[in-house]
């Protein structure tokens, strides 16, 4: 089955330390995004990708990173300067000649401890 | 500065009822606006989609409702079940649907049995 697959489901991390959050897919979509959720709170954009080897940042990039070397992934690091960590993690992929919108993974939840 | 404007926050309905949740954009340059479903825990699942040359779009109990000269869209739920409570999220993007998506801030409906 095609989709999208985020890893790990559960993740801590303790202070000062660098975390990485996977997300993969085999739909062979194009352009990759991550985004942040809170308790009760709506989206809001971290990174995104279009191209492979290309990202922007989104609207709260400070304290993340990503790289975009294959296609098929595209990984979220929660740095140390990222003060408040603790959320809900997003995946999603989208083919930009499809036009079926977005697909989102499963979520990493990632709780400081 | 939110792109997509949505209401209300919260929502309940009894069993049977019609929940309405509203969105409301500014760009006319938007020409795909999808309604999003999450349930707790998961990531966010495509509902309903529809694009600007038509007023209406049905699919099973869940209805667009498109307003395109007030710049207004919502979603309607017909018979309404505990089942359906979950977050909804609309949103709105260019290129129907290929470019980024910009996200309402989300409307958590419970269906009381």
């Amino acid at each position: 089955d095609g989709g999208i697959t985020q890893s790990p489901k559960y993740l801590f991390r303790k202070e000062g330390q660098n975390v990485t959050l996977s997300c993969e897919q085999n739909l062979n979509h194009d352009a990759m995004y991550w985004y942040r959720q809170d308790p009760g709170q709506g989206l809001r954009l971290i990174y995104y990708s279009q191209i492979v080897n290309d990202f922007q940042k989104g609207d709260i990039a400070e304290g993340y990173s990503v790289s975009r070397e294959k296609k098929e992934s595209f990984p979220l690091t929660v740095t140390s300067a990222q003060k408040n960590p603790t959320a809900f993690y997003l995946c999603a992929s989208v083919s930009v000649t499809a036009n079926y919108g977005y697909t989102f993974g499963s979520g990493t939840r990632l709780t400081v401890v | 500065q939110q792109q997509v404007k949505q209401s209300p926050q919260s929502l309940i309905v009894q069993k049977g009822g019609i929940p309405i949740i509203n969105c409301a954009y500014e760009n006319t340059a938007f020409d795909y606006f999808p309604w999003y479903q999450q349930f707790p825990g998961k990531g966010p699942a495509l509902l309903i989609a529809i694009r600007p040359d038509v007023s209406e779009k049905k699919e099973g109990r869940f209805t667009i409702s498109f307003n395109k000269s007030a710049k207004q869209f919502s979603l309607h739920i017909m018979d309404s079940q505990p089942g359906d409570s979950a977050t909804y999220f609309c949103a709105a993007s260019m290129n129907f649907g290929a470019n980024n998506l910009f996200f309402g801030t989300g409307t958590r409906l419970t269906v009381i049995p």
